[in-house]
């Protein structure tokens, strides 16, 4: 069974640091691992997805990398805004089921 | 992005009554769309897998009973929480994707408030 774990589970820094959030799963036997957002209350943002085949996907601050043998992934977020506070969850899309399987997310603040 | 949509995004109901809850796909066609419950600081968890045409998949543990899930076209899944009760109070999320491996688009999430 598929389990993912996030570490933190809560980050306080202030505005202007990097910062890397880390995300780990059982089963390496994955399609992808997708990031999302969650603001409280809100849906979930997709931000970045890697392909099992991939190492590594940008977009704008953030950079997410993936190492599938060791069962890792982190989210890089250079240059951190307050408005960038919010919950940030991985998820793994399993090969066999395609079911997204999240971890528990890190709570992320950033203060001015 | 694609555009998924889900109503109400927030619902208060008698214990006993029904609730629906609508996720609509706005600018492309899923033909399998997902329902997920999140409790307050916890992470989403897989309720169901809705196919279009045929009967949800549950994941265990889910009562099908309770939650019906009607996924009648290509762009519409309902999930109607059935006889309500305070401990099915929630957020409810769904999602669907373009692809089976693509990426996964949520929708807004409905908060359920039974008193």
């Amino acid at each position: 069974k598929q389990e993912v774990t996030q570490i933190p589970a809560a980050l306080s820094v202030p505005e202007g640091e990097n910062l890397v959030l880390n995300c780990s799963f059982t089963d390496s036997a994955i399609y992808n691992l997708q990031w999302f957002r969650q603001d409280p209350g809100k849906g979930l943002t997709s931000l970045l997805l890697i392909q099992s085949s991939q190492r590594e996907q940008t977009s704008g601050r953030l950079n997410a990398s993936l190492d599938k043998s060791s069962g890792r992934s982190t989210l890089y977020i250079a240059a951190s805004q307050p408005g960038d506070s919010a919950t940030y969850l991985c998820a793994a899309l399993m090969d066999s089921s395609y079911k997204l399987i999240f971890g528990s997310g890190t709570r992320l603040l950033v203060r001015p | 992005g694609a555009v998924v949509s889900q109503h109400p995004s927030w619902v208060i109901c008698k214990s006993g009554t029904s609730v629906k809850i609508e996720c609509r796909s706005l600018d492309f066609q899923a033909t399998t769309m997902f329902w997920y419950r999140q409790f307050p600081k916890q992470s989403l968890m897989l309720m169901a897998t809705s196919n279009e045409g045929s009967k949800a998949t549950y994941e265990q543990g889910v009562e099908k009973d309770k939650f019906l899930i009607n996924h009648a076209s290509l762009t519409l899944s309902t999930l109607t929480v059935t006889s309500a009760h305070p401990e099915d109070s929630s957020f409810y999320i769904c999602s669907a994707r373009v692809s089976a491996g693509g990426r996964a688009f949520f929708g807004q999430g409905t908060r359920l408030t039974v008193v």
